[in-house]
This record gives structure tokens, sequence and C-alpha cells, in this order.
């Protein structure tokens, strides 16, 4: 079945290090988007990409990186320059029309991360 | 994008018919509205949107009003598996998916 696949689905990791989210998708969607989700708020964008080998920063990318070297692959390193990166962080992809605009967004399960 | 505005919570009887309101009230004309819910620790799945008709398929019905300024969102026969968080969006179809605005949303509870 096509989806979207993010791995781990929990995560622990120490103060100081880096650590990378891997999302797959074989939905053959252009775009993939990261977003980052606190206990009892909505969801805030760290990084989109329309394009392989494109990404933008969103609302909140600072201690965040990306890379988009294949189509079906968007992963996230948390770097340790993220000073509370301890969250729920959720991939995403949609299609891209041919005037650039995207529809719907399907998403991963998510990946919960906590620094110890 | 317009902003939506949404009840924090909401409780509806198993087997009931649930309605979730949207106020977006500043929606210009080239703004969708999309419906979304996450159940608890997972990833939000989407459930239907629309312009300015009325809207339906096999998850929910979407009615809009005439002056597009609130929506609802309807589950005929509401279920426990529909406890999740109910998240509303208006959204321009000619923007880029950056532009998908998840607030807080309405936290539907379904009791027995």
């Amino acid at each position: 079945d096509g989806g979207i696949t993010q791995s781990p689905k929990y995560l622990f990791r120490k103060e100081g290090q880096n650590v990378t989210l891997s999302c797959e998708q074989n939905l053959n969607h252009d775009a993939m988007y990261w977003y980052r989700q606190d206990p009892g708020q909505g969801l805030r964008l760290i990084y989109y990409s329309q394009i392989v080998n494109d990404f933008q920063k969103g609302d909140i990318a600072e201690g965040y990186s990306v890379s988009r070297e294949k189509k079906e692959s968007f992963p996230l390193t948390v770097t340790s320059a993220q000073k509370n990166p301890t969250a729920f962080y959720l991939c995403a992809s949609s299609i891209v029309g041919l005037a650039g605009n995207t529809g719907e967004l399907f998403f991963g399960e998510g990946s919960r991360l906590t620094v110890l | 994008d317009a902003k939506t505005t949404q009840p924090p919570s909401m409780d509806c009887a198993e087997g009931r018919a649930a309605n979730l309101p949207c106020n977006h009230s500043t929606i210009s004309g080239n703004e969708y509205v999309y419906w979304y819910r996450q159940i608890h620790s997972q990833g939000p799945q989407y459930i239907i949107h629309g312009l300015k008709n009325n809207e339906t398929n096999e998850m929910a019905s979407l009615i809009i009003t005439e002056d597009r300024k609130s929506s609802t969102l309807i589950l005929p026969h509401a279920t426990l598996r529909d406890t999740a968080v109910y998240y509303c969006i208006a959204r321009g179809y000619d923007n880029y998916g950056q532009n998908f605005v998840f607030g807080p949303g309405t936290r539907l509870s379904v009791l027995p």
C-alpha cells in the first residue's frame, strides 16, 4: 500500500547529540514537509521541499537541517543547536499541480523524540 | 490564509451526530476549508475539504454557510473511534503546502 513511513517511532537521545529522523514515501508526491508538535498544541512547520535538491525553511527551522536527495526521502536532523528538541515530529507529503499548487497533506505516523 | 477559530473541546454521545463548528470570518474567495483529525499519538488524517458547496464523503459532511464565514463538520453516527482532535484550516488552493496552518483544534470526546 502507498503511504509515508517514519522511523524510528520512539527515539531517546542525550543532550548534545545530533539525531536523524527518517521519512520515506511511495506516493510519488513531489512535496514533503516536516512538522513539530508539542503536547496540547497544533503543528508547526519546520522545513518543506517542493522538489528534489531544493528545500525551504518553515516557521521554526533553527536547530534543524534536512536534505532532499531523492524524491521518496526527506530526512530531518535534529542538531544539538535545537534548545528544546523533545517533541512529536510529523512528516507529510502532497502532490504538486502544474500551476505549483498543492493538494491535501498526507501524514506519517510520527516519531517521538525524547532528550534525556 | 484566513485564521480559523474552533471550540477547544466537545462531547458527543456514541451513535449520535457530532457537529463541529469552525469560524473563518476573514476567509477570502479563493480559500478552501479543510478538515483533518488526529487520533492520539498518530499523524493527522485528511477528512474533507470544500469551497462553497456542501460536500459529503464516506467519512463526513461539510456544511459551509452561504457567506462562507463559518462551516460545520458533521460525523453522522459518531463512534468511540472518532474521539480525536479535529482541525479546521482555511487555505488558498493556489498556495503551497506550507500554508496549512494547524491550530489547537477541537478535542472531540465520543462518550459511550
